[in-house]
């Protein structure tokens, strides 16, 4: 599975957008991009995942640049509660995830 | 919907004494995880259960870990010896067979080695 690359921290002032970058420059074209975020004490909690194709749910949208190197994560109207460490990972056709460190998102008042 | 339940939440144990951790995951859900997760660290695969069979455990210690999902349904991780290196945060994770990839995570058990 092709690396990926975030940066360590991030801070985001409440209610506004979150733009959680990433990039994984050797992704191969059967591999997607995984969000995941873990809250302090609990275990990690699926956010969205897309192949190509930009992906919206309740949680979040995902953008993925046209040549997929790298991709966004965004958060429309960051709350407190969003204060987590993001992991982003790229799965190729084994359904294991591996994690890097992840970025570490701090929303504050 | 039940979350993927664990147990213990936390255990203290002195360094060459065993422990075992228990998993329960979501109903119906074929394919079982456990991670491990070191302070500072994202989550490390240790071995993956399809049904009661093993798919994937070349990341876990053989001499010392073991893991058993025995009617395809609960596991439980164990250690024995454990050493001060083992303290960490294990985690469960089950995901429903099928084209969907998604792992649902139990709170982990947090094991400190002293």
């Amino acid at each position: 599975d092709a690396k990926t690359t975030q940066p360590t921290s991030m801070d985001c002032a409440e209610g506004r957008a979150a733009n959680l970058p990433c990039n994984h420059s050797t992704i191969s074209g059967n591999e997607y991009v995984y969000w995941y975020r873990q809250i302090h004490s609990q275990g990690p909690q699926y956010i969205i995942h897309g192949l190509k194709n930009n992906e919206t749910n309740e949680m979040a949208s995902l953008i993925i640049t046209e040549d997929r190197k790298s991709s966004t994560l965004i958060l429309p109207h960051a709350t407190l509660r969003d204060t987590a460490v993001y992991y982003c990972i790229v799965r190729g056709t084994a359904s294991k995830l591996t994690f890097g460190t992840g970025t570490r998102l701090q929303v504050t008042l | 919907e039940a979350g993927v339940a664990q147990s213990p939440r936390y255990k203290i144990i002195e360094k060459r004494q065993s422990v075992a951790f228990w998993c329960n995951p979501i109903s119906g859900h074929a394919t079982l995880y456990w991670y491990q997760q070191i302070l500072g660290q994202g989550p490390k695969l240790l071995i993956q259960f399809q049904n009661n069979g093993v798919v994937d455990d070349s990341q876990l210690p053989k001499d010392r870990f073991s893991a058993e999902r025995l009617k395809g349904v609960d596991s439980t991780l164990k250690i024995q010896p454990a050493k001060l290196e083992d303290s960490a945060v294990y985690l469960c994770a089950s995901r429903l067979t099928g084209s969907s990839y998604e792992q649902y995570f139990g709170p982990g058990t947090r094991l400190t080695v002293t």
